[in-house]
């Protein structure tokens, strides 16, 4: 069974700088994607940043980037230079073989002006 | 723009009566749609799988006569809450797919049972 484990329910961080919001899961798989998605309060879901497991490469896209360890199931999200507006929850995913995605539990992430 | 349009984006009824809410790809024919359910300040837990043509798959615990889905065409899905009860009251989001497209996800139905 494929997992998604997010150990932060919350993070905060001043407006301006980075932080960092964690991403485990556990698959048997080889060749997989993995996403983080964006829930702002109007609980939209908005694609992040999205990575396929068999490129070595981190995905970024603008001020979003991931930090993907293959090995370890690790895939964490860095958002640089952070704003008002990044608030909301980010969830991680894992999807396989087009089947569904599994998602993490979330992390609410408060920018502070 | 939306490729994914779900309607209605909120719904509020009595108890004991149905409602129906469906998602449809606009600029895809997707063969495969799927139904996850939201509770507050949880995460997304998926439902059930629809393929056009066949019968929806339910994930466990998922009553399949109080969740109807219906995926008759390649771009329309429904979901029929039958009998809601106020614990039904939930948020509902679907997502759809085809073999060249990855998952573009609905905005979601806030579905209130009084």
């Amino acid at each position: 069974a494929q997992t998604v484990t997010q150990s932060q329910p919350e993070m905060s961080v001043q407006e301006a700088e980075t932080v960092t919001l964690s991403c485990t899961y556990d698959t048997s798989e080889n060749n997989y994607y993995l996403f983080w998605y964006k829930q702002p309060p109007s609980r939209q879901m908005i694609l992040v940043i999205r990575q396929e497991a068999y490129k070595q490469q981190n995905a970024t896209e603008n001020r979003f980037s991931v930090n993907f360890q293959k090995a370890a199931k690790s895939f964490s999200l860095k958002i640089s230079d952070s704003q008002l507006g990044d608030t909301a929850m980010y969830f991680c995913a894992f999807t396989y073989n087009n089947n569904d995605m599994r998602f993490g539990a979330g992390t609410r992430l408060t920018v502070k002006p | 723009g939306a490729v994914v349009s779900q309607h209605p984006s909120r719904v509020i009824c009595k108890s004991g009566t149905s409602v129906k809410i469906e998602c449809r790809s606009l600029d895809f024919q997707a063969t495969t749609m799927f139904w996850y359910r939201q509770f507050p300040k949880q995460s997304l837990m998926l439902m059930a799988t629809s393929n056009e043509g066949s019968k929806a798959t339910y994930e466990q615990g998922v009553e399949k006569d109080k969740f109807l889905i219906n995926h008759a065409s390649l771009t329309l899905s429904t979901l029929t809450v039958t009998s809601a009860h106020p614990e039904d009251s939930s948020f509902y989001i679907c997502s759809a797919r085809s073999s060249n497209q990855p998952q573009h996800f609905g905005d979601g139905t806030r579905l209130s049972i009084l």
